[in-house]
């Protein structure tokens, strides 16, 4: 069974330019959570999506959105890039959200602000 | 704003000797699970333990809950130069999502 997939898994960007991370779950996963990584905050969590629809989404500003599709691939956009924004994004698919099952994770992309 | 609180931020220990790691968090939860990261890479799951269950075990890894007072250990028994990385307790409160800890950075020496 192939793991989660990430793409790209490095990205340099410029401050104010918008950028969109792709995350291909596990096949048969419907649950897709993303995370933001940083040496200062640890482990945020950003949104979760299941079968196409946002359950729960964390404390981040309006520029951090996301979106799944109907094969349950999810993308995360952040739109006018700030240097604050440079970390580690993980992606993590379940197959039923958490509440019974673990969450597996993808080996991130690294997005630096530059 | 993280969940809880993992103790010790590091530990340095011999191959072959034990290390324990604790973690603390402040709501209720369903179940809480540990996770392993190696050099900035992405997680790997351990365990997960209900929050009706008291420990668990798989392999050399044994794991605690005490939801009295909030607090779980991860236990690694004869540790490996392998088992050198981060651990991260995260706990399900049955919203859709992790509250991570702050992690634990283990080191074993050779």
């Amino acid at each position: 069974k192939a793991g989660v997939t990430q793409t790209p898994r490095y990205l340099i960007k410029t401050r104010g330019q918008q950028v969109t991370l792709s995350c291909s779950p596990i096949s048969g996963h419907r649950s897709v959570s993303w995370y933001q990584q940083t040496p200062g905050q640890g482990l945020q969590f950003l949104f979760e999506y299941f079968s196409e629809t946002q359950r729960n989404k964390g404390n981040f500003p309006g520029r951090f959105s996301g979106r799944q599709f109907s094969n349950s691939r999810s993308e995360m956009n952040v739109s006018t890039l700030e240097l604050g924004d440079s970390a580690l994004y993980l992606c993590a698919s379940s197959s039923d959200g958490l509440r019974s099952t673990e969450a597996f994770f993808g080996q991130g992309t690294r997005l630096t602000v530059v | 704003s993280q969940q809880g609180e993992e103790d010790p931020q590091a530990l340095s220990i011999q191959e072959g000797e034990n290390a324990t790691m604790n973690c603390s968090y402040k709501t209720s939860i369903n179940n809480l699970q540990w996770y392993r990261q190696n050099s900035g890479r992405g997680l790997v799951h351990l365990i997960l333990i209900r929050s009706n269950e008291r420990e668990k075990h798989s392999g050399r890894l044994r794991v605690t809950l005490d939801t009295s007072k909030k607090s779980s250990s991860l236990l690694i028994t004869a540790s490996r130069a392998a088992d050198t990385a981060s651990y991260f307790c995260a706990t399900d409160a049955d919203d859709y999502k992790l509250s991570f800890g702050a992690g634990t950075t283990v080191t074993v020496r050779a």
